[in-house]
């Protein structure tokens, strides 16, 4: 079946670092990746998506490249800012299209120190 | 954008009782909604996809007797956890798939805690 793997947690930077989230996934056939973010006290927010290899999806300053042939979807930013401080969830669907099922990683919570 | 709303965001209650929890979408109409639910340092993990006007679709080893859901307008379904036990306290985050890139909106999430 469909998984995805994201890298142990927690993750506390200084505001201005770089920031690498991992991001791993198995699947049959080609799915769609994606990056979520979740604010405290809010629901999810899809921050950035790629539907095809080699797509890169970017918003907010965060990029994140659809490798295929590593099977990897890793978050990156350039430079932290401490309104970035939430948990983030990679993952998949098999399909495009909002109707269709959404597999997770666990999550990771960034703590971003001014 | 679209927006997602769940109540209660927090609920006690004890072993045996039922809660039922509400997710309505605010501003969008949704056809179908789904509910996950999550552990712990655990993933999201997909319970059911509800269809306005049918029955629900469970995922396997979810039990359709013990989460019972009900998708009545095109802008509410509710999850009803009945009998409750100790092992149901859990997360529970629903979900509607909205126009924006294609993607889904998803409630702040419902804490249920079963002494």
């Amino acid at each position: 079946g469909n998984s995805v793997t994201q890298m142990e947690g927690p993750v506390t930077l200084s505001e201005e670092a770089f920031l690498t989230i991992n991001c791993t996934y198995t699947a049959t056939g080609y799915p769609s990746l994606f990056w979520y973010v979740q604010y405290p006290g809010e629901g999810l927010q899809l921050l950035l998506k790629a539907t095809k290899a080699d797509d890169k999806g970017s918003n907010k300053g965060f990029e994140a490249t659809y490798r295929k042939e590593t099977t990897s979807f890793h978050l990156e930013k350039g430079s932290v800012q401490v309104s970035d401080s939430a948990v983030y969830f990679c993952a998949l669907s098999a399909v495009t299209g909002a109707n269709s099922k959404l597999t997770f990683g666990k999550g990771i919570t960034l703590s971003v120190r001014p | 954008g679209a927006v997602v709303s769940q109540h209660p965001s927090w609920v006690i209650c004890k072993s045996g009782t039922s809660v039922k929890i509400e997710c309505r979408s605010l501003d969008f109409q949704a056809t179908t909604m789904f509910w996950y639910r999550q552990f712990p340092k655990q993933s999201l993990m997909l319970m059911a996809t509800s269809n306005e006007g049918s029955k629900a679709t469970y995922e396997q080893g979810v039990e359709k007797d013990k989460f019972l859901i009900n998708h009545a307008s095109l802008t509410l379904s509710t999850l009803t956890v009945t009998s409750a036990h100790p092992e149901d306290s859990s997360f529970y985050i629903c979900s509607a798939p909205g126009t924006y890139q294609e993607t889904q909106y998803f409630g702040p999430g419902t804490r249920l805690l079963v002494l």
